[in-house]
């Protein structure tokens, strides 16, 4: 059973334009909301995360928006660039539940110059 | 500031060869964790460890042990490699509530002949 379902598997944007990712998850009780950017070779590293006590998250050109009822959120890249080609994982925990994360499958992002 | 130590960062085995991945992390974290990544599939939990002394079984834990040796380290065994375990395995960190981000190791990229 598959908590959290990414979606799409891959994404190719021009430069300047809005990368969009989205991800969708059943457990209602995970209450902290992190995505992950890797890059070839290296581990994920934390983009961002939210909690769902708010609605939306921004910090400069990435910004996650949340949407309880729906059980789903999503990463919004403003003006990507081709720097920010890499994979993004979005993941779900239950911050009292020994910090265990469950992931979903991964966005590879191609930004063209 | 050294964050997640993985060693080492290749290897190749036999079929039923033994192998001990090693991880530590520099971070005072109480939890850390093993995942596998394999094409398509994300991050899938090995096993974790939420404290010095705990060990839990994550998503695919079938052919793995590990050892909390200490707050600081963390390591993974493969008792009898076998093909289906070639991967690059990830080591993880977490400093718990009330921030369940994890941060992540550079990867092992483990095949198996």
């Amino acid at each position: 059973q598959q908590q959290v379902k990414q979606s799409p598997q891959s994404l190719i944007v021009q430069k300047g334009g809005i990368s969009i990712i989205n991800c969708a998850y059943e457990n209602t009780a995970f209450d902290y909301f992190p995505w992950y950017q890797q890059f070839p070779g290296k581990g994920p590293a934390l983009l961002i995360a939210i909690r769902p006590d708010v609605s939306e998250k921004k910090e400069g050109r990435f910004t996650i928006s949340f949407n309880k009822s729906a059980k789903q959120f999503s990463l919004h890249i403003m003006d990507s660039q081709p720097g920010d080609s890499a994979t993004y994982f979005c993941a779900a925990s239950i911050v009292g539940g020994a910090g265990k994360s469950t992931f979903g499958d991964g966005t590879t992002l191609t930004v063209k110059p | 500031n050294a964050g997640v130590t993985q060693t080492p960062k290749f290897q190749v085995l036999k079929t039923g060869q033994s192998m001990t991945l090693q991880c530590a992390q520099d971070m005072n974290h109480n939890s850390m964790y093993w995942y596998r990544q394999d094409p398509g599939m994300g991050l899938r939990l090995i096993y974790y460890s939420a404290s010095e002394g705990t060990t839990d079984k994550g998503e695919v834990p079938n052919g793995y042990n590990v050892s909390r040796l200490n707050k600081r380290e963390f390591s993974l065994r493969l008792e009898s490699a076998a093909p289906s375990q070639t991967s690059v395995y990830f080591c993880a960190s977490s400093e718990g509530a009330p921030r369940a981000s994890q941060h992540f190791g550079d990867g092992t990229r483990l095949s198996i002949l």
